[in-house]
């Protein structure tokens, strides 16, 4: 069961590049979301999906977009990559979240974008 | 601002050693997760604690939620240097249907041989 699967694991652009950060999970997950991890910062949401064809944005999601299509795939697009960018990325699933329903998070390995 | 803060932000401590990690909130929880993140991976769930004033223990690990469900702790005793990571609590507020898990933005603990 390889869970949720995050490529590339690493990545250098150029200012002004674009690309797409690929997400996908095995586990059939309604819930899924991606973050972003800088030092002393924790996690801060970028952008959630509770379903195909359902997205909303998170804390910071100036400057990306996402779209899902499928209930396996989550795809984070930086449409002109800045040096702000520059931080680990990290894509999650998980069975619905509610107040009742409290369901843990699985999470990838980890995108480590660098923009030069 | 932050739905959950956790304190402290940083905690270096000496093996053997005791420490305690806070999550707090102005917002009431139906429960919180507690993850644990070791450097070059992805979170891993450690506990999910569920009713006001409960204790989970996990080996030499504590976990408390508050009894008004707004805050939660974590407690290590006699600290080892494989406990070294980021600890994150994560919670659905009250009230939400469907909705996004908020996570507060951790405490990087560090223990020293």
């Amino acid at each position: 069961n390889a869970g949720v699967t995050q490529t590339p694991k690493f990545q250098v652009l150029k200012t002004g590049q674009s690309m797409t950060l690929q997400c996908a999970q095995d586990m059939n997950h309604e819930y899924m979301s991606w973050y972003r991890q800088d030092p002393g910062m924790g996690l801060r949401l970028i952008h959630y999906s509770v379903g195909a064809g359902i997205t909303d944005q998170g804390e910071v999601p100036n400057g990306y977009n996402v779209s899902r299509s499928t209930t396996e795939d989550f795809p984070l697009r930086l449409l002109s990559a800045a040096p702000s960018q520059t931080s680990v990325y990290f894509c999650a699933s998980s069975r619905l979240q509610g107040e009742y329903s409290n369901q843990p998070q699985h999470f990838g390995d980890g995108t480590r974008l660098s923009i030069l | 601002t932050q739905l959950l803060e956790q304190s402290p932000q940083f905690l270096s401590i000496q093996e053997g050693e005791n420490l305690t990690v806070y999550c707090n909130s102005s917002s009431v929880f139906s429960s919180l997760q507690w993850y644990r993140q070791e450097p070059g991976e992805g979170p891993v769930l450690l506990v999910t604690v569920v009713t006001g004033g409960e204790v989970k223990k996990l080996k030499r690990l504590t976990f408390q939620f508050g009894d008004a469900r707004k805050d939660s702790s974590l407690h290590i005793t006699a600290a080892q240097p494989g406990d070294t990571g980021l600890y994150l609590c994560a919670g659905v507020p009250g009230g939400s249907t469907l909705g996004r898990l908020y996570f507060g933005r951790g405490t990087q603990l560090t223990v020293w041989p």
